[in-house]
């Protein structure tokens, strides 16, 4: 496609459920980056792919967050149990090759947890 | 760890008007430094990409200006217009470009 696309744009669930996002990055992309945005903040880094392999993860806050990347294109990112903290605009971003190049960003998923 | 701030936190100005928002990052290491506008409920719309050993990077009625020794970037915004209302973000990258830091940006009203 022509931009990163990210479904859904909106999830609403109940607390201690579990969501699936989804990420399209641009075609030819081999870096991907998961973002939370918080109110009123910035994005805040969660996990970076180079091709399949989540090359630093560092960022998610705990083990209910899990990300994927298998073919090296698409990606999920996958939260359990969800809870009401986790509310927020999930963003992700795509860039050309690895290395600090410019990011293309995706519309964001807006999540509520209820 | 790098952390980046970003003043002022809000900006209203009337329309034609020239103005600077300013973002400052305190670890002076960087690759490059990455300017972009979101907009309400939206993504992130890449506006400026100014390497670390550029001065200045401009696009039209912008432009972006770095100073690594000082760990400072402004974005300059001529004759501003209400469509220019939105929030700008700075964000650097790690020297791997593993991880990117954001300022917390700055919410631009520009009023008609």
């Amino acid at each position: 496609g022509a931009g990163v696309s990210q479904t859904p744009s909106n999830k609403v669930t109940e607390k201690g459920k579990y969501v699936e996002l989804r990420c399209d990055p641009i075609s030819g992309h081999t870096a991907l980056y998961w973002y939370r945005q918080s109110l009123g903040q910035g994005p805040e880094f969660l996990i970076y792919f180079q091709g399949t392999g989540a090359a630093d993860d560092s960022g998610l806050p705990n083990d209910r967050f899990f990300a994927v990347r298998p073919e090296g294109s698409v990606s999920t990112l996958k939260i359990q149990r969800t809870e009401r903290g986790d509310s927020a605009v999930y963003l992700c971003a795509s860039s050309l090759t690895q290395g600090a190049r410019e990011q293309f960003f995706g519309p964001g998923t807006r999540l509520t947890v209820l | 760890k790098q952390e980046v701030t970003q003043i002022p936190a809000a900006l209203s100005v009337p329309e034609g008007e020239n103005l600077v928002l300013n973002c400052s990052f305190t670890d002076s290491a960087i690759y490059n430094l990455q300017w972009f506008r979101q907009d309400p409920g939206k993504g992130l719309t890449s506006l400026l990409l100014i390497q670390s050993s550029q001065r200045e990077q401009t696009s039209g009625r912008l432009n972006a200006s770095l100073d690594k020794s000082s760990g400072r970037s402004t974005l300059y915004i001529a004759a501003s217009q209400p469509g220019d209302s939105a929030t700008y973000l700075c964000a650097v990258p790690t020297f791997t470009g593993n991880q990117f830091y954001f300022g917390t940006g700055t919410s631009l009203t520009v009023i008609p």
